[in-house]
């Protein structure tokens, strides 16, 4: 799979329910971001957590990264409407010569 | 207010017909980017600039020009369009020459060539 995939590819759940989801890669990292995408529109910048930091958290929001697995999980608790959207990891590359690379996303739809 | 600005919003183009997208930011912002996204295929970066005068490419290069003249803007130019290159295309930005801050993205531009 290619760097910064997600998973799973696609989430429903009912309104006030935890949602996860995952994102693996492959090279070294300076740091992953997390995004979200309404329709449509521009991504919006969730978390940012560098290879040193193991969590970080913002709101409802927890990410968690573990650089010996390769991975981070988007946690969003007591899920809500308006959280229906597309999430990104973006993964930051340590060598400077490589690109930053965006998953193809997770597609979050909360149910009422 | 802290943005990213993208002209034009909406595009419908002929094959051949050369286009500039711009983008501004106005946050003093070093790194700039431009990514397009295709379904199934996520963001894909085309090419990026780390500061004034720096640009390199990305991912998916290929069809596509940039210039860096002035830190806020990093117009996407295509010499020649071909349908190949319809797509949402999303300009980025963000603090520093290293990439260890967030992106701001633009609103972004759906482009479409016949």
């Amino acid at each position: 799979s290619q760097q910064g995939e997600e998973d799973p590819q696609a989430l429903s759940i009912q309104e006030g329910e935890n949602a996860t989801m995952n994102c693996s890669y492959k090279t070294s990292i300076n740091n992953l971001q997390w995004y979200r995408q309404n329709s449509g529109r521009g991504l919006v910048h969730l978390i940012l957590i560098r290879s040193n930091e193991r969590e970080k958290h913002s709101g409802r929001l927890r990410v968690t990264l573990d650089t010996s697995k390769k991975s981070s999980s988007l946690l969003i608790t007591a899920s809500r409407a308006a959280d229906t959207a597309s999430y990104f990891c973006a993964t930051v590359p340590q060598n400077r010569d490589d690109k930053i690379i965006f998953g193809k996303g997770t597609r979050l739809h909360i149910l009422p | 207010e802290a943005q990213v600005t993208q002209n034009p919003r909406y595009l419908i183009t002929v094959t051949g017909k050369k286009l500039t997208v711009t983008c501004s930011q106005n946050m003093n912002h070093e790194y700039m980017s431009w990514y397009r996204q295709d379904p199934g295929l996520g963001l894909r970066q085309i090419y990026y600039s780390m500061n004034v005068e720096v640009t390199d490419k990305g991912d998916v290069p290929e069809g596509y020009k940039v210039s860096r003249k002035e830190k806020r803007n990093f117009p996407l130019i295509l010499e020649s369009p071909s349908p190949n290159q319809t797509s949402l295309y999303f300009c980025a930005s963000s603090y520093g020459q290293d990439r260890s801050y967030e992106q701001y993205f633009g609103p972004g531009t759906r482009l479409t060539v016949t």
